[in-house]
């Protein structure tokens, strides 16, 4: 079955870039009328929509977080990429991939990755 | 911008019923599917409704959902109780405009 796979630095510094990778396994990441997301939870709170790629590559941005994110889709790989720029402390959090449809839920969902802003 | 309310925590006893809410900020909620998720201490959120009040495989049919427009909410129902029911519960939905998808904040659903 289909299934994602969060990777990338668990510790990132100030007003760096968090750069996260997303890989799908027993499926393709090119299949039609999908959406690739990226969902992010700072320990102890909500879940909070970061932004997605539909399979042909157009994107949608959380607007509180758009002028820093970039995602972005290597079909070759079949992954997807998360770019935070700029990062505080309150960037910290767990971040998920997920797949999801137009109107479809999320899932499945990667296990998650703790990332960690400091110095 | 659009938002998802819940109540920050319910809690009911084992074999009860427990149901709850997710509002909608403004525009009707009807007009876009609600999906429920379900997350564990430590693990990823996993669809127990979608499309409104729908059950994936697996799912029990003590969890339902339902939609109701005269509150502007959506909300999910969780009969017959079991401590392992103990979760917290997110409401999530798609706007047409910006914000494209919506999470509500989380309800934390203890069974004593």
């Amino acid at each position: 079955q289909l299934q994602l796979q969060e990777s990338g630095p668990g510790l990132v510094k100030p007003s760096e870039t968090l750069s996260l990778t997303c890989t799908v396994s027993g499926g393709s990441i090119s299949s039609s009328s999908y959406y690739w997301g990226w969902i992010r939870q700072p320990p102890g709170k909500g879940l909070e929509w970061i932004g997605s790629i539909y399979y042909s590559g157009s994107t949608y941005y959380n607007p509180s977080l758009k002028s820093r994110v970039t995602i972005s889709v290597d079909t070759s790989k079949n992954q997807f990429s998360l770019k935070l720029s700029s990062v505080t402390a309150a960037d910290t959090a767990v971040y998920y991939c997920a797949r999801h449809g137009a109107v479809a839920p999320f899932d499945p969902w990667g296990q998650g990755t703790l990332v960690t802003v400091s110095s | 911008n659009f938002m998802l309310t819940q109540p920050h925590s319910v809690s009911e006893s084992p074999g009860k019923t427990v149901t709850i809410s997710c509002t909608g900020s403004s525009g009707s909620i009807a007009s876009n599917y609600v999906q429920w998720y379900q997350q564990r201490p430590g693990s990823a959120p996993t669809t127990v409704i979608y499309e409104d009040n729908q059950r994936p495989s697996g799912v029990p049919d003590r969890f339902s959902g339902s939609i109701d427009s005269s509150s502007n909410s959506a909300s999910l129902t969780i009969s017959g109780l079991k401590t392992e029911d103990e979760a917290d519960y997110y409401c999530q939905s798609y706007d047409s405009s910006n914000p494209y998808v919506v999470f509500g904040g989380g309800t934390k659903l203890t069974v004593l």
